[in-house]
């Protein structure tokens, strides 16, 4: 099936700094991939839906500038958390859509656990 | 508001039974439905999906069923395995769009 990878992992970071998480499809072009957060026991929320080429499109409530998403090629895209604080912690995972496929089907990368400290 | 619901947060299972997780949705204007499966602080694995098209949908141990008039979709698990010890998520969209509406998920407990 469909591999997605994030990198990295786990990140903790200070307050006031920016992180950079990355996401690649590895085995299939990714016009469009999807940035998710998920708080303890809860769903997960889109975020923002990136397209290859062009900007990010963002859910009501995301903050555009504290969440910055590149889609530079086919197989990245980056979600940078921009002056980060405590309430940004949370499990970040991103998606792609593979775009040679008939289907609608999104395939997930492991995630990234973000701690503000 | 909440467009797609699971209800349950929690279900257990003897190993060897059938295992059955219920979603339900309030837009009718949803499509295609999916169910994931996924194991704490990891990614959500794909399962099984199914076009509004259809009414049922199996692979192997998992068949998802769609009830449009009654807006409800169910996975079913049979037979249930201590593998399957999971939080499910169902997901709805609308097709085209891309975009996926999240469940709250079901804590499903297979018991050996």
């Amino acid at each position: 099936g469909a591999v997605v990878s994030q990198h990295p992992s786990r990140v903790i970071c200070k307050s006031g700094t920016s992180v950079k998480i990355e996401c690649r499809s590895l085995d299939f072009q990714a016009t469009t991939m999807f940035w998710y957060r998920q708080f303890p026991k809860k769903s997960l929320m889109l975020m923002a839906t990136s397209n290859e080429g062009s900007k990010a499109t963002y859910e009501q409530g995301v903050e555009k500038d504290k969440f910055l998403i590149n889609h530079a090629s086919l197989t990245l895209s980056t979600l940078t958390v921009t002056s980060a604080h405590p309430e940004d912690s949370s499990f970040y995972i991103c998606s792609a859509r593979d775009g040679g496929a008939i289907t609608d089907t999104q395939y997930f990368g492991p995630g990234t656990r973000l701690t503000v400290l | 508001d909440q467009q797609v619901k699971q209800n349950s947060p929690s279900l257990s299972v003897q190993e060897g039974r059938i295992s059955i997780l219920n979603c339900d949705y309030t837009n009718s204007m949803f499509d295609y439905f999916l169910w994931y499966k996924k194991y704490p602080a990891e990614g959500p694995t794909f399962l099984i999906s199914i076009s509004s098209i259809k009414d049922k949908n199996e692979d192997g141990r998992f068949t998802v069923f769609l009830n449009k008039s009654a807006k409800h979709l169910s996975l079913h698990i049979v037979p249930s395995q201590p593998g399957d010890s999971a939080v499910y998520f169902c997901a709805a969209s609308f097709s085209g769009t891309y975009k996926y509406i999240f469940g709250t998920g079901t804590r499903l407990k297979v018991l050996a």
